[in-house]
């Protein structure tokens, strides 16, 4: 059975001030990882797909990494408007759904 | 162009009631998922449609649940005789065809009284 862990569940950071955020994986085939966004009473909103180690994709402030078990949402210098939960799901080569993590929520203070 | 869309945002029903959760992908999409999502948590896959036929319903929680898609694009979630547990925001997504990538409704939020 595929799983997805986040971590940590919760990050504080002051405005400017550089972390990352993990997403540890298990799956029998990856097709696809994938981050979200997802703000207070919204659906989550497409950010990353990443396809093989050591792929990266960026964004603005944030910075998408991929290894063989983990990839880490980098987030460069973050603003207020980067509080929000962030997603990681995996799609499985031999399925069409995909399996989420419970998600990070980031909160930023100016 | 215009994103995937669900109605009603919110549906308050009573616990052994019948409801039904619309979706409408964005066009020309061909796969379209359903999740549901409990606070706290991440979306759990529930059903998944290719064109008019549903490719993949190991999510569905039980019989109760049940998915339609009938001319491959628009879908109604139905639930039958509701319970307390059933209370969640149910989540829609969309793909086109040969893509990976979803993308997702603002989801309806279902509360069993």
């Amino acid at each position: 059975e595929d799983q997805v862990t986040q971590s940590p569940e919760a990050l504080r950071l002051q405005e400017g001030e550089s972390s990352s955020l993990n997403c540890s994986y298990t799956v029998s085939g990856l097709r696809g990882l994938f981050w979200y966004r997802q703000d207070p009473g919204k659906g989550p909103e497409f950010l990353f797909t990443l396809y093989s180690a050591g792929e990266e994709k960026e964004k603005e402030r944030l910075k998408a990494t991929l290894t063989k078990k983990e990839s880490f949402l980098h987030i460069t210098a973050p603003k207020p408007e980067d509080s929000a939960t962030y997603l990681c799901a995996v799609l499985n080569t031999n399925a069409g759904k995909s399996t989420f993590g419970d998600g990070t929520t980031l909160t930023v203070k100016p | 162009g215009a994103g995937v869309s669900q109605t009603p945002s919110n549906k308050v029903t009573e616990k052994g009631k019948y409801v039904e959760l619309r979706c409408d992908p964005i066009s020309g999409h061909t796969a379209l998922y359903w999740y549901r999502q409990s606070l706290g948590q991440g979306p759990e896959f529930l059903i998944y449609f290719q064109g008019t036929g549903a490719a993949d319903d190991s999510g569905l929680p039980n019989d109760r649940f049940f998915a339609v898609r009938p001319e491959g694009s628009v879908s109604t979630l139905k639930i039958q005789r509701t319970e307390r547990g059933d209370s969640a925001v149910y989540l829609c997504a969309s793909s086109s065809r040969g893509a990976d990538t979803q993308y997702f409704g603002p989801g309806t939020r279902l509360t069993v009284l």
